[in-house]
């Protein structure tokens, strides 16, 4: 089984540095996947980390930690565009991906 | 057309309709799937097609029963649904997950039902 924990809720605002945490504890663990979901669409692929360390892609990086069951998304410069639900998703080998309960980000001006 | 689309995008049917949700992907993926949205809940996953043979069925009721013809094409009948069945439904493609590594999913748009 998995388990999943990733906070709630969380708000920023234009041009600041947010950092999304996500711990997780499931077995024969192979990567960790992060997307990012607006209201009433779909989730878009943000990032997938299968080795420790930090990957940077633009504006949104992602951490992990297979060590410590650890992973974070961090968004910088933020945009009100950036508002949405943000998932962390520990990918299991040979099975589907199971989702958290996602951490929703409001971003203001 | 690329990617993965689902029609219809809303539907309203009664719990003793009976209707079809529809999924097609053009990525050339071989794996399909069903989740599930409910407000305020994470993702739920449903079932999971591999190589057009269902691999997964999570403990989901027989009032849903999907269909996949081939590897591009995915259906959801759904029949004698609950209120509570009101959700928004999301199809995804990828690689097959038993290649091992991680291939991200592509999700289609969803198909907003409500039952009344």
């Amino acid at each position: 089984g998995q388990n999943i924990d990733q906070p709630t809720e969380m708000t920023a605002t234009e041009g600041a540095i947010v950092q999304i945490n996500c711990t997780y504890q499931t077995s024969g663990f192979n990567g960790l996947f992060w997307y990012q979901q607006h209201a009433g669409e779909a989730p878009t692929f943000l990032s997938y980390n299968v080795l420790d360390g930090l990957e940077e892609k633009g504006r949104f990086s992602s951490f992990l930690s297979r060590s410590k069951g650890y992973s974070y998304l961090l968004l910088k410069e933020l945009q009100m565009k950036d508002s949405a639900s943000y998932l962390c998703a520990p990918y299991q080998a040979g099975t589907a991906l199971i989702f958290g309960k996602g951490t929703t980000l409001s971003v203001s001006s | 057309e690329t990617g993965v689309t689902q029609t219809p995008r809303h539907l309203v049917m009664g719990m003793t309709n009976k209707k079809s949700l529809k999924c097609e992907q053009h990525l050339g993926h071989n794996a399909m799937y069903w989740y599930k949205q409910s407000a305020k809940k994470p993702l739920e996953l449903m079932f999971v097609y591999s190589l057009e043979e269902r691999v997964e069925n999570n403990s989901v009721p027989s009032r849903f029963s999907p269909e996949c013809p081939n590897s591009s094409h995915l259906f959801l009948h759904l029949h004698t649904l609950q209120p509570e069945d009101s959700a928004l439904y999301l199809c995804a493609s990828s690689q097959s997950p038993g290649t091992g590594g991680g291939s991200p999913l592509h999700f289609g748009n969803g198909t907003r039902l409500t039952v009344t």
